[in-house]
């Protein structure tokens, strides 16, 4: 049973426009929200996270989105750049001590 | 810089064989995870050590055991190595631990072991 779900595996976007990547979940009882970034060869980096008593949180040119009542976040990158080509993953915590729940990655080019 | 280290990068071992999987960190943070992430697929908690404190996922094969004989250092032992265990596997520490998961987990460049 899969809790957290990235459904679109790759997103392509034009250089300066906005990329938007989506999780989706299904455990009520998350209550922390991380996403990461991973460039081939290397580990995944931590990028930005909210806790589910905000609905937004912003840093620099990455905003993530929560909607609680959907189970549903989104990264939001403005302006998207051919740097930020990478896979992205949305985690959530909550349910134990240390547990991240992971989601499969998505797949993010951006064209020059 | 304060890093997790990862050794090896890249492991071939044949089916049955025992294999040891090595992470060390410079952060001197209180907790030490190993992930399995298979081909396209979520990265998979496996077990984590909260100082000495080891902690072990209900769905981690018995075939897969930890060790972390310090603060910097910690191994994955596989025992008997089947196909299935080809995976990327991957350390990340963090602080501490947080209910919340509110303690954000920083990662090696992970071990990528192929079992033939």
């Amino acid at each position: 049973d899969q809790q957290v779900k990235q459904n679109s595996p790759s997103l392509s976007v034009q250089e300066g426009r906005i990329s938007i990547l989506n999780c989706d979940y299904t455990n009520s009882m998350f209550d922390y929200f991380l996403w990461y970034k991973k460039y081939p060869a290397e580990g995944p980096t931590f990028l930005i996270s909210i806790s589910s008593i905000k609905d937004k949180n912003e840093d620099g040119r990455f905003t993530v989105f929560l909607n609680k009542s959907a189970k549903h976040l989104s990264l939001h990158i403005v302006p998207s750049q051919p740097g930020d080509s990478a896979v992205y993953f949305c985690a959530a915590g909550g349910t134990s001590y240390g547990k991240l729940t992971f989601g499969q990655g998505t797949i993010l080019t951006v064209h020059p | 810089d304060a890093m997790v280290i990862q050794n090896p990068r890249y492991q071939v071992t044949q089916f049955g064989k025992p294999v040891t999987l090595s992470c060390s960190q410079t952060l001197n943070h209180n907790v030490m995870y190993w992930y399995q992430q298979k081909s396209s697929q979520a990265p998979k908690l496996l077990f984590h050590y909260y100082d000495k404190d080891f902690n072990n996922e209900a769905d981690t094969p018995d075939n897969f055991q930890s060790r972390r004989p310090n603060t910097s250092f910690c191994f994955l032992d596989i025992r008997s190595p089947g196909l299935g265990d080809t995976a990327m596997y991957l350390c990340a520490t963090s602080r501490d631990r947080g209910r919340g998961g509110n303690q954000p987990q920083h990662f090696g460049d992970g071990t990528r072991l192929s079992i033939l």
